[in-house]
This record gives structure tokens, sequence and C-alpha cells, in this order.
């Protein structure tokens, strides 16, 4: 059983737009969110954090939106780069688990020049 | 550049075998986790240490094992491999304290023929 779902396996958006990246999740436990940015032959590189307690994080052009309700968050990416371009995992951990993460399948970006 | 540093970049041996995979976290962290991403199954959690003791197991196989030194550096053994064993195994560290995001090495490629 998939507890973190990421159901669109790529998206394409032009240079200078916003890239929307989306994740849902089944484990009302988790508290503790995260996304990370993979490029090929490289580890995922963190990119942005928020915990359940919030709803919004930014860190520059990242903004991480959570919604408990409907157990979805969603990384806004504005505006986006043609470096922006790689595989993106959203993932989420449960406190007290020894923070140990599940991981989403990932979502290929491709922001086109 | 993560500060989580992972050797050897590559590893290809026969089923049968047994092979040791390194870690070293970044200065100051005291969690090392242990991390399998296959074709099919995504980016699992095998095993987490903190401060040299284990915290946590997931999806590890009893012919894996690991442990963390007291230097910190951590070290995935892996033995009577089989085909099905040939994945990418990623490292990553935290602090170890609350909402602290994982940092990824760059990962060790393993090749059964």
């Amino acid at each position: 059983d998939q507890q973190v779902k990421q159901n669109s396996p790529s998206l394409s958006v032009q240079e200078g737009r916003i890239s929307i990246l989306n994740c849902d999740y089944t484990n009302s436990m988790f508290d503790y969110f995260l996304w990370y940015k993979k490029y090929p032959a490289e580890g995922p590189t963190f990119l942005i954090s928020i915990s359940s307690i919030k709803d919004k994080n930014e860190d520059g052009r990242f903004t991480v939106f959570l919604n408990k309700s409907a157990k979805h968050l969603s990384l806004h990416i504005v505006p986006s780069q043609p470096g922006d371009s790689a595989v993106y995992f959203c993932a989420a951990s449960v406190a007290g688990s020894a923070r140990q993460l599940t991981f989403g399948s990932g979502t290929q970006l491709t922001v086109l020049p | 550049d993560s500060g989580v540093t992972q050797t050897p970049k590559h590893l290809i041996t026969a089923t049968g075998q047994r092979v040791t995979l390194r870690c070293s976290p970044r200065s100051g962290d005291l969690s090392v986790y242990w991390y399998q991403q296959s074709l099919d199954q995504g980016l699992q959690f095998l095993i987490q240490y903190y401060n040299g003791e284990e915290r946590a197991k997931g999806n590890i196989l009893e012919r894996f094992s690991a442990q963390q030194f007291p230097d910190l550096h951590s070290e995935l053994n892996l033995s009577s491999l089989e085909l099905g064993d040939s994945a990418l195994y990623f490292c990553a560290s935290s602090a170890g304290t609350d909402n602290q995001p994982q940092h990824f090495g760059d990962g060790t490629r393993l090749s059964i023929l």
C-alpha cells in the first residue's frame, strides 16, 4: 500500500511560468513533509519542508502548501527555470518513528526554454 | 554538495558474494539512514542508526546488516547477493533532532551479474 503518492509521473512547463507538483498521502500520522529534487547520478537534494502545524512554508522561489484535511501537499516553483528540470520526490515521516522517510514515486519536471 | 560521502560509487559483483558499502555523515550529524532505490520499488527505507545505536528497521532483508562506528561513519553489509539486490543504495544523515531534514549522499550503484 503506497502511503505517499505522486500521481503525475511527468510535468512540462514553460520557463518563467509556475510549476505545481502534487502529492497525496494516506497515513494521518504523518506530521512532517519534505520535498527533494534529484538529478541523474546524484542523490536527492533537500529543497523545503513543512510541519503539520503549518499550512504554508516559503523559501525563495519554492513554496510548499499543506492541506491536512485533504491529505494533500503541493510544491510551487515560481518562476520556473531550465535548471529546475529534475525528478521531484515528496516524502513524509511520523513523529516518534525515528523520522524514517516514506517517499512518493517522483515527478519528472521539464522546464522548457 | 550535501556533505554526505558514500563509497564506492559503483560496485559490480556476482551472485552469492558479500559487499560492504560505506557512508560518512555530514559533520555534526548523529543519525544515519540507509535507503534502497530499485527500478520498481522507488526509495525504500532500510535501517537507521543514531549515535552508534540501531533506532529503526524498515524493509531490510536478513542477509543485510549495518552498523555505525564511534566516529559516526556507517557501513551496510550485503551478503549472499542475489540478482534482485541490484539497486542504488543511498545513505542520508541528519542531526537526529525533531523536524530536521535528511541530507543524502550520491549513492552506491550495486550491479549483480
